[in-house]
Order: C-alpha cells, then sequence, then structure tokens
C-alpha cells in the first residue's frame, strides 16, 4: 500500500485534457513537501516530468503541469497525443519514520 | 550529459546478498550532489531503497534499513548497493539515479526530485 494514492488507470481520447491526482496526508503533501511527476513508457526508467510542484525540466512540452492543494496534488495533461500513453508516478517527501522519500502507486494513462 | 548504468548479476539466491554498481559518466560524482537507489517489482509501483553523498552520508527507506548497505566510490565515480538475506519480494528491476536538478542541504536532499536515471537492472531471486 503506497503512502501516496494514485488512481490505477485514467483514459482521454486525443486533444483532450486529462488529470491524476495523487492524495497524500499531513506527513506529506499536507506539510507542503514538493511533489514531482515522472512519466514511464513500457520497459523504460521512469523520466522527470514535473518538479517542485509546477516545473518542467527543459524539454518536457508545457501540456503538462502540476499543481496541489491541501493534501493533494494534481497532474495535468492538455491536448492529450498518443505518446501520452504511459505509467506516471508522483513522489513527495514523508516525516514518518525518520523520513523517507515516497511514491504514489502509480497511473496507467490510457489514450483512446 | 549525465549517464547512470547499473551493473551486478541478475539472478542471485534466497538468502544472499544482492550486490550492485551505478557507474556515473559525464558528471562527477563529488559534484555535492546526492544519489539513490529505487526498484520496481513486476507490474509494481517505485519504492525507494536509499539516497547518498558522495561524502558517505546515507538514508535508507525505515522498512529495508536493516539489509541495506550503501557506499560511494569516488575513484571510479560510482556508487553501490548491497542488500542481505534477499527472498522473492526482492525481485525486482532496480534503478540508480541523480536527486537534481534543485540542490538541497543533509536530509532536504530527501525531497528532492530525480532527474537522472540509469536503465535499470532487473534482479531475479531464485534458488
Amino acid at each position: 500500500q503506497s503512502v501516496l494514492t494514485q488512481p490505477p488507470s485514467v483514459s482521454g481520447a486525443p486533444g483532450q485534457r486529462v488529470t491524476i491526482s495523487c492524495t497524500g496526508s499531513s506527513s506529506n503533501i499536507g506539510a507542503r513537501f514538493d511533489v514531482h511527476w515522472y512519466q514511464q513508457l513500457p520497459g523504460t526508467a521512469p523520466k522527470l516530468l514535473i518538479y517542485g510542484d509546477n516545473n518542467r525540466p527543459s524539454g518536457v512540452p508545457d501540456r503538462f503541469s502540476g499543481s496541489t492543494s491541501g493534501t493533494s496534488a494534481s497532474l495535468a495533461i492538455t491536448g492529450l497525443q498518443p505518446e501520452d500513453e504511459a505509467d506516471y508516478y508522483c513522489q513527495s517527501y514523508d516525516t514518518s519514520l525518520s523520513g523517507s522519500v515516497v511514491f504514489g502507486g502509480g497511473t496507467k494513462l490510457t489514450v483512446l | 550529459q549525465v549517464i547512470l548504468q547499473e551493473s551486478g548479476p541478475g539472478l542471485v539466491k534466497p538468502s544472499e546478498t544482492l550486490s550492485l554498481t551505478c557507474v556515473v559518466s559525464g558528471f562527477p560524482i563529488t559534484s555535492g550532489y546526492y544519489w539513490g537507489w529505487i526498484r520496481q517489482p513486476p507490474g509494481k509501483g517505485l519504492e525507494w531503497i536509499g539516497s547518498m553523498s558522495h561524502g558517505g552520508t546515507t538514508y535508507h527507506n525505515p522498512s529495508l534499513k536493516s539489509r541495506v548497505t550503501t557506499s560511494v566510490d569516488t575513484s571510479k565515480n560510482q556508487f553501490s548497493l548491497n542488500l542481505s538475506s534477499v527472498t522473492a519480494a526482492d525481485m525486482a528491476v532496480y534503478y540508480c539515479a541523480r536527486h537534481g536538478p534543485r540542490t538541497a542541504w543533509g536530509l532536504r536532499w530527501l525531497q528532492i526530485s530525480y532527474d537522472y536515471w540509469g536503465q535499470g537492472t532487473l534482479v531475479t531471486v531464485s534458488s
């Protein structure tokens, strides 16, 4: 059971907007620790998509954006494209048990 | 260009020790950034194993802490992971990665994302 909770799957048609939620608690997202997002294509390593809540590394399209509110965070993808079909993971920091890097369980995005 | 490459046995027997090395190319491991290990069981999500500085400061996942040893070899620009007493539950793809692009200090490094990842190496636990 992951410390951060994500929906197992989401889907959308090309061109649409989808959001992926990441729900935490007062010991991680709710404590205002940064949330990061990764995209993992099949058979490859995760790729950093968003860091520090809503910052994109060089090369990541501005179709991807992040936000946080209370104990939750969200990744939004606009103008959905077939190549966006992948697994997405959120990451944050948790203060329980002496402090840990924590990940969400992952969300499979299907482009219909 | 920062490149990380994991290496080590792809098969480990139950109760033995899993040993992996991550060679870093294109970036000095002594630059002040932290480095980490993350694993992913087949078909499952990501799990943090531990993070370390080149100076020897280490932080480990409490659920694995008693079995994990990490180290850095600055002369070879690489860092390593040892996981003892492995079971079938330790079968996973193991990734090494760099904390970045932001920087931090001490325990705050655990709040930083991972900006560069190795390709991952699958470790199977079986007799």
